[in-house]
């Protein structure tokens, strides 16, 4: 029972250069998100993907671009690594429990630790 | 905007104490409320949900929720040192699609 997978769990960058976070769910949620969490300030919603085949921006898009390949993955690029993107990544995914309960009960992954040189 | 707010802390209490960790929001369309343990180095995990005025209870653990003062809690009963983490709040609303909001945690600290 893994969860959500990602990878890799630690990486150093160069400025300028590019990478991509994967991730991938085996829980059959349909919905995914990318999340950054820097000291001081929590979790920032990245981007999400209600369903396979759509995206939409969170709080902090900018410098990042994802792709929801199909249903189990998402995957997060970045590219041309600036110092401001070290940080902690969490992809997590949810379930489509019914809107009226509100529940929404995201699973994270175990988190990617980028350092941008 | 939407907002959560949370005191950083370090909250302290002693090994048997209650432990009270707060949370204030600013979407009065939030409705529902979670509760996330974070471990040091570890990633978030749900320890309890809340959608309804009043009080909800698991072992150790109560969630109390006031919608009129925009207020969501977390009493955690007999602290134990396995406690320590930081304990993020997050609401939602319940119409449509909508994604979590975090607080930025509040570290609890519990000392033998």
């Amino acid at each position: 029972n893994a969860g959500v997978t990602q990878t890799p769990k630690f990486q150093v960058l160069k400025t300028g250069q590019s990478m991509t976070l994967q991730c991938a769910q085996d829980m059959n949620h349909n919905s995914m998100y990318w999340y950054r969490q820097d000291p001081g300030m929590g979790l920032r919603l990245i981007y999400y993907s209600a369903s396979e085949g759509t995206t939409d921006k969170g709080e902090v898009p900018n410098g990042y671009n994802v792709s929801r390949l199909n249903k189990r993955e998402f995957s997060l690029r970045l590219e041309s690594a600036a110092p401001s993107q070290t940080s902690v990544y969490f992809c997590a995914s949810s379930g489509d429990r019914p809107i009226v309960s509100g529940a929404n009960v995201l699973t994270f992954g175990a988190g990617s630790r980028l350092t941008v040189l | 905007q939407k907002e959560v707010e949370q005191n950083s802390g370090p909250l302290s209490v002693p090994e048997g104490a209650i432990a009270s960790l707060n949370c204030t929001y600013s979407d009065r369309g939030s409705q529902s409320f979670f509760w996330y343990r974070q471990y040091s180095g570890k990633s978030p995990e749900l320890i309890m949900s809340i959608y309804s005025n009043g009080d909800k209870e698991d072992g150790r653990f109560t969630a109390q929720l006031n919608k009129a003062s925009q207020y969501v809690s977390l009493l955690i009963r007999d602290s134990q040192p396995s406690d320590s983490a930081t304990y993020l709040c997050a609401g939602k609303e319940n119409s449509g699609y909508s994604t979590l909001t975090f607080g930025k945690g509040t570290m609890l600290l519990v000392s033998p």
